[in-house]
């Protein structure tokens, strides 16, 4: 079955530490996304690539680091400089270049930074 | 840049009773507007999108949408709920041949027995 995969479920790490996480997609999308996620405050973009070797900030890139060197592959590196890293982190995908498009997303990843 | 509100944080409604879920976005030409719904702990999942055409949308789950340019809404609805229905539901705007989505802060809702 096509999808997004995201690991580990649960990540827990120390203050002052970077920290990695897996974003992995077989639906052939161009366009993968990464989205933070707190309580009352909906989604808010973090990074996206529309292309392999390519990737923009969005609107919270500040203490986080992103690479897409495999169309399949969209690393989030949390690192020391992020703030306030404890969140739920979304990972997502989609078509480009169609009028008609949707992002799908994987079960997501809870950071504990402590 | 478009924007989205979801006026109502949390709604409870018992279990059979109908649903609505109220959304108002923010955006200068005709938008793409989807809602997804999220369980505790969990990615999001498509319910329904508008990109044209018939402004009433039907989703999976028995959900339905209407997109109302006049007032810059795009309701969700159902009809009779039921307690798996309990859940995060985020409304987005997207603009046409372009990715970038703006979510809203959602709405949880609670279903009573």
């Amino acid at each position: 079955d096509g999808g997004i995969t995201q690991s580990p479920k649960y990540l827990f790490r120390k203050e002052g530490q970077n920290v990695t996480l897996s974003c992995e997609q077989n639906l052939n999308h161009d366009a993968m996304y990464w989205y933070r996620q707190d309580p009352g405050q909906g989604l808010r973009l973090i990074y996206y690539s529309q292309i392999v070797n390519d990737f923009q900030k969005g609107d919270i890139a500040e203490g986080y680091s992103v690479s897409r060197e495999k169309k399949e592959s969209f690393p989030l590196t949390v690192t020391s400089a992020q703030k306030n890293p404890t969140a739920f982190y979304l990972c997502a995908s989609s078509i480009v270049g169609s009028a008609d498009y949707e992002q799908y997303f994987g079960p997501g990843t809870r950071l504990t930074v402590t | 840049a478009q924007s989205v509100t979801q006026p109502d944080i949390h709604i409870t409604v018992s279990e059979g009773a109908s649903l609505e879920l109220r959304c108002n976005y923010s955006y200068g030409a005709t938008p793409y507007l989807f809602w997804y719904v999220q369980s505790p702990g969990q990615g999001l999942q498509l319910l329904l999108k508008y990109f044209s055409g018939d402004t009433l949308v039907q989703g999976i789950k028995g959900f339905e949408a209407e997109f109302k340019r006049s007032q810059s809404s795009f309701n969700l609805r159902k009809p009779s709920v039921h307690w798996s229905d309990a859940a995060e539901y985020f409304c987005a705007v997207g603009r046409v041949f372009n990715n970038d989505m703006r979510f809203g802060a959602g709405t949880r809702l609670t279903v009573k027995p």
